[in-house]
C-alpha cells in the first residue's frame, strides 16, 4: 500500500539513450512533482502538475520531459542521457488543504548514466 | 533570487540532548509555508513538520518543534532527546503561498552520538 511509488529503484544506462521513470500516487493528491537530488545531495525542483496542467517548469533541459496520463500518475522521460544526468530522482505529491500541504515523497530512483 | 540557507554542513549532538538546526529564507511572498524533512542514510525523504506563515504559534510534532522567527526569516528545527536514529540529512524548504514554487536548502547533516 505505498503511498508514492515510483520504478525503477535502480537504473543504469548508456549516454544517448532514452529512459523513463514512472510514478504513481495513490493518496488522491491533486500536485505532483520531479526532484533532482545530485551527488552533492542537493534537492531541486524539476517539475510540478497540478490537475495535469504544468505550473512549474524551472530550468530544466528539454530533454526531460514529464507526462501525466491522469491525476494519479506523473512519469519523467529523458531523451539522449548525458553523463550528467547521473542522479536521484525524486517523485512526490501533495495537496494543500486540510488533508496537509507535505510532500510525500517515492523511494528514488537512482539513474547512472555510464 | 529568493533562496534558502542552512549554514550548518555537519552538527554532533549527544544520544538525549536536544539540538537545533538551522534555517533562515528570503522571500517577499506574504504567503507562504516552511517544511522540514529527514533523510537517512537509506535514501527515502520523510516529511517531519510545517510552519505556515501566518501561524502565530511554533509548530510541534512530537520531538520535534520549530522554532519559526517571521521577522528573522528563520525557521530552525529543534530536537529534543535526540537518539541514535534521529542521524541523518535534513533538508528545509519553502514553499511560495502564491506561486507554489518552491525551493529547499542545502541540508544539514546530523550525527548523534552514544
Amino acid at each position: 500500500d505505498t503511498a508514492v511509488s515510483q520504478t525503477p529503484k535502480y537504473l543504469v544506462t548508456q549516454m544517448g539513450n532514452d529512459k523513463s521513470i514512472k510514478c504513481e500516487q495513490n493518496l488522491g493528491h491533486d500536485t505532483m512533482y520531479w526532484y533532482k537530488q545530485d551527488s552533492k545531495k542537493f534537492l531541486k525542483i524539476m517539475f510540478s502538475y497540478n490537475n495535469k496542467e504544468l505550473i512549474i517548469n524551472e530550468t530544466v533541459p528539454n530533454r526531460f520531459s514529464p507526462k501525466s496520463p491522469d491525476k494519479a500518475h506523473l512519469n519523467l522521460h529523458i531523451n539522449s542521457l548525458e553523463l550528467g544526468d547521473s542522479a536521484v530522482y525524486f517523485c512526490a505529491s501533495s495537496q494543500d488543504g486540510g488533508q496537509g500541504p507535505e510532500a510525500f515523497f517515492g523511494q528514488g530512483t537512482r539513474l547512472t548514466v555510464v | 533570487a529568493q533562496k534558502i540557507t542552512q549554514t550548518q554542513p555537519g552538527m554532533f549532538v549527544q544520544e538525549k540532548e536536544a539540538v537545533t538546526l538551522d534555517c533562515t529564507y528570503d522571500t517577499s511572498d506574504q504567503s507562504y509555508g516552511l517544511f522540514w524533512y529527514k533523510q537517512p542514510s537509506s535514501g527515502e525523504m520523510i516529511f517531519l513538520i510545517y510552519q505556515g506563515s501566518y501561524d502565530e504559534q511554533n509548530a510541534t510534532e512530537g520531538r520535534y518543534s520549530l522554532n519559526f522567527q517571521k521577522a528573522r526569516k528563520s525557521a530552525n528545527l529543534v530536537i529534543s532527546a535526540s537518539q541514535l536514529g534521529d542521524s541523518a540529512m535534513y533538508f528545509c524548504e519553502r514553499r511560495s503561498g502564491n506561486t507554489g514554487k518552491l525551493i529547499f536548502g542545502q541540508g544539514t547533516t546530523l550525527q548523534v552520538k552514544p
